[in-house]
This record gives C-alpha cells, structure tokens and sequence, in this order.
C-alpha cells in the first residue's frame, strides 16, 4: 500500500497567520488525494478531495477561501489554512485512495 | 447516503479477555466495510476490510471482523486482547473501491485494555 507522509507534525502559530500543510504520497503516483480534519475525541470529518493538475473539490460548509488546496504534483498536496484562528485549532490528517485508504500521519494544529 | 452508528463510544476491558466492538451501517447500495485504528496523535491505519466473498474477514493484530448483511453489521472482535491494543476504533463504509476516500466514518469506539 502506499506510504504517505504530512509535514509538519505539529505547529503552532499565532492568530492571523497562514500556515501550511504539506502532504507527499512516497511510493504511489495520487491523482486524487483527501483532506480531513478531526477535532479531539470526534470522529473524522471530510474537508475536500485534492486533483491533481485541478481544483480542489470542497465538502459541503468547508470554506474554500481558508482552506486553500494545490496538488501540484503526483505526490504533493498542500493544504494551506488562511488567517488562521483559534477555532481551525484542529488535528489535519489527508489520505491517499489505493483499494482503501492510506493516511498521513495527520498535522496537530494549533492557533493561539 | 450511507451512514455508520458505533453503537459504544467507550469499551474498557481487562487485559486477555476478548472484546468485540458494534459497527452498524445504512445504506441504499451495496457498500464496502472497513475498520481502522488510530493511536494517540496518528493517522488511521486499516485493520481489515470487507469487500466480497466470505463475510469473516480477519485482520492485523489478530482482529476479525463478521459482515451481516441481514442485520447490517460489521462488529470487529479480538479473542485475547493486549494492553497495546488501547486505541480508538472506527468503523467505515464506501459505496465502491475507486473511491475508497469517500469513506463515511462511525464515531469512534475508544477500547481501553486495563492490566
């Protein structure tokens, strides 16, 4: 199965800035790529399929404006949380689809 | 639409018992079952997947899942369970294979195995 990694871990900025996630799939070419954001002990929660060579696909309620996507290539995704505030606190995980999914390590996010 | 209820929200167990954890689905079509596990802060990482043929599908870790599809289930157990297999569980579901990523998940069944 694919091995997919997120960077950075962790990171913590301070309200108004923009942070960026980037997410590389190591051994699988991914034309299409997934976002998900979960907040503690809550399940995950769909964000927006990333295309390659496209525009991103947004789940319903996710602004598109905050949360910028580029899947530039077939092994990159980055998401990029716009003006961050405390509320996008959150813990970002994205996901490669092969015949199931393999998920990055996930991006703890945190907005002071 | 699909949706998927994880009938317990916490199960605590003693080391070396066995367990099972409740998955229920809905669905209009014929969908795809998966459990995944997740430990503190990482991702998901699949424990076993049902996509055709027999309905006991075993997994990593020594779990088994059962898919019942009269009774819309997909309950994962585990005979003897170890105390690193204290994890949150998800049970998910997908209309077809190609677009595994538009999973929809339960909310997370959190197993606590005590000494």
């Amino acid at each position: 199965g694919a091995v997919v990694s997120q960077h950075p871990s962790r990171v913590i900025c301070k309200s108004g800035t923009s942070v960026k996630i980037e997410c590389r799939s190591l051994d699988f070419q991914a034309t299409t790529m997934f976002w998900y954001r979960q907040f503690p002990k809550q399940s995950l929660m769909l964000m927006a399929t990333s295309n390659e060579g496209s525009k991103a696909t947004y789940e319903q309620g996710v602004e598109k404006d905050k949360f910028l996507i580029n899947h530039a290539s077939l092994t990159l995704s980055t998401l990029t949380v716009t003006s961050a505030h405390p509320e996008d606190s959150s813990f970002y995980i994205c996901s490669v689809p092969d015949d199931t999914q393999y998920f990055g390590p996930g991006t703890r996010l945190t907005v002071l | 639409a699909q949706s998927v209820t994880q009938l317990d929200s916490q199960v605590p167990v003693f080391e070396e018992a066995p367990v099972e954890l409740r998955c229920n689905y809905s669905s209009s079509v014929s969908v795809y079952l998966f459990w995944y596990v997740q430990y503190p802060n990482q991702g998901l990482q699949l424990l076993l997947k049902y996509l055709s043929g027999s309905t006991l599908v075993k997994g990593i870790n020594g779990f088994e899942a059962e898919f019942n599809k009269s009774q819309t289930s997909f309950h994962l157990r585990k005979p003897s369970v170890h105390i690193s297999d204290t994890a949150e569980y998800f049970c998910a579901v997908t209309r077809t294979v190609s677009n595994a990523g538009k999973s929809t998940f339960g909310d997370g069944t959190t197993l606590t195995v005590k000494p």
